[in-house]
C-alpha cells in the first residue's frame, strides 16, 4: 500500500541552524501538507501546497519557515534559524484531491521528531 | 478561532469494557474526522462524517454525529489492547486544513 515517507525520523539540532525536513508523498497525490505536534499538545496545521505554491499557511508558519517541492518526489518543510520551541513531531501529509471534490483523506507520514537544543 | 474539546483526555479500561469518547466544538462544523494515533506514527484516518445526526459503523466503532454538527461521539465496544492509542477528531475545512482535537488518550489493558 502506498505511503508518506519522512526523514530524518529524528533531528537533533542547535538553536539558531538551519533544517530542513524531507517527506516524500504519495506518488498520485497532488495536495501537500505539514503539520506539526509539541510534546504534549495537539497537532496543528502548518501549511498546504498545491500547483507548486503555498495555499494556505497559519500564524505559525512565519519567516522563518518555508515549503519546497524541489522536484517531482520530495516535499521539504525548512526552518531557517531554529528556536527552542520549533522542538516538536513534524508530520508531512498528502491527499489526492480535496475534500469537496470526493471526501478525500489526507495521508500522513511517520513523523519526524525534531529537538532544537 | 474554533476550540474542538476531547473528552475524557485520558481512559484507561479492562479488556471487554465499551468506552464513549467525546468531541465538542464551540461552532458548527463543516466536515469531521476521526483518526487514531499510535506512538511513533502519523494520524490514520478512520472515518469522516458529514451530515448532522449521522451515524457510521467501523467494525466494533460507532461514530455518531450531532444534530446540531457542534458535537461528536465515538462509542467503542468490546474494547481489545490494540484499541490503545490516541483518538483524535478533527474539523477538516474546505481548503483541506484539518483542525485537530485535543485527544484522548485511551488505554487497553489485558
Amino acid at each position: 500500500e502506498p505511503e508518506v515517507t519522512q526523514t530524518p525520523s529524528h533531528q537533533v539540532t542547535q538553536m539558531g541552524q538551519e533544517v530542513i525536513l524531507r517527506c516524500v508523498p504519495i506518488s498520485n497525490h497532488l495536495y501537500f501538507y505539514w503539520y506539526r505536534q509539541i510534546l504534549g499538545q495537539k497537532v496543528e496545521f502548518l501549511v498546504s501546497f498545491y500547483n507548486n505554491e503555498i495555499s494556505e499557511k497559519s500564524e505559525i508558519f512565519d519567516d522563518q519557515f518555508s515549503v519546497e517541492r524541489p522536484d517531482g518526489s520530495n516535499f521539504t518543510l525548512k526552518i531557517r534559524s531554529t528556536k527552542l520551541e520549533d522542538s516538536a513531531m513534524y508530520f508531512c501529509a498528502s491527499s489526492e484531491a480535496l475534500i469537496l471534490a470526493g471526501g478525500y483523506e489526507q495521508y500522513f507520514g511517520p513523523g519526524t521528531r525534531l529537538t532544537v537544543t | 478561532t474554533q476550540l474542538l474539546e476531547q473528552s475524557p483526555q485520558f481512559l484507561s479500561i479492562q479488556e471487554g469494557e465499551n468506552l464513549t469518547v467525546y468531541c465538542n466544538s464551540s461552532s458548527v462544523f463543516s466536515s469531521l474526522q476521526w483518526y487514531r494515533q499510535e506512538p511513533g506514527e502519523g494520524p490514520v484516518l478512520l472515518v469522516t462524517v458529514v451530515t448532522g445526526g449521522e451515524v457510521k459503523k467501523l467494525k466494533r466503532l460507532t461514530f455518531q454525529f450531532g444534530d446540531a454538527r457542534k458535537d461528536s461521539s465515538l462509542h467503542i465496544t468490546a474494547a481489545q489492547p490494540g484499541d490503545t492509542g490516541l483518538y483524535l477528531c478533527a474539523e477538516i475545512k474546505a481548503t483541506n486544513k484539518l483542525i485537530f482535537g485535543t485527544g484522548t488518550l485511551l488505554a487497553v489493558q489485558p
